[in-house]
């Protein structure tokens, strides 16, 4: 079973460089999610998606842009890269954005911006 | 506004210990609280969650936690540490209510010693 889809799994990016984390789930789930993960800062919410065309900010979301074409795909860019953005990356699904639904991860993204 | 407070950054018991990790949260209205659980090199997966009904929830891997409202607390408990145990835990909390974000705990390391 396939579930939620990152790649790639690592890269390096120097400085004012972009690029698109790439994330597919294949269990129909119309809630899509961002975070990033920081030693010692947990995980915090880039954007969310609750369906096709449909996206939203959450608590970190300068320096990323996001679209949601289709229900499987949520594609997560970085614009200029900064050392900031330095960080693991994961990308989650659920099948509800109610807020008791399960999030089902990617196994992450790490990138190093130089 | 909702937080969650995981006190400590690492806790270290022997196989065959028990394993509490504490987790207090803050929301303006009734939870829904969630354990993650996250393996080196790997993506976060639930371990369990509360919603609503019986306040003591039993998860996978012989983990359960009790939600206690007059104490705001989540804490994760398991009888009997296991080496397979060791791992990254998160608590995390959202609310009822159509698009509403999980938002994590810092996480907590869990070592397990021979």
């Amino acid at each position: 079973n396939a579930g939620v889809t990152q790649t790639p799994k690592f890269q390096v990016l120097k400085t004012g460089q972009s690029m698109t984390l790439q994330c597919a789930q294949d269990m129909n789930h119309e809630y899509m999610s961002w975070y990033r993960q920081d030693p010692g800062m947990g995980l915090r919410l880039i954007h969310y998606s609750v369906g096709a065309g449909i996206t939203d900010q959450g608590e970190v979301p300068n320096g990323y842009n996001v679209s949601r074409s289709t229900t499987e795909d949520f594609p997560l860019r970085l614009l200029s890269a900064a050392p900031s953005q330095t960080s693991v990356y994961f990308c989650a699904s659920s099948s509800t954005s109610g807020g008791a639904g399960e999030l089902f991860f990617g196994e992450g993204s790490r990138l190093t911006v130089l | 506004a909702q937080s969650v407070t995981q006190l400590g950054s690492h806790v270290s018991v022997s196989e065959g210990a028990l394993v509490l990790l504490r987790c207090n949260y803050s929301s303006s209205v009734p939870p829904y609280l969630f354990w993650y659980v996250q393996y080196p090199n790997q993506g976060l997966q639930l371990l369990l969650k509360y919603t609503t009904g019986a306040t003591l929830v039993k998860g996978i891997n012989g983990f359960e936690a009790e939600f206690k409202k007059s104490e705001t607390s989540f804490h994760l408990t398991k009888p009997s540490a296991h080496m397979s145990d060791a791992a990254e835990y998160f608590c995390a909390v959202s609310r009822t209510g159509a698009n509403s974000k999980l938002t994590f705990g810092k996480g907590i390391t869990l070592s397990v010693r021979p």
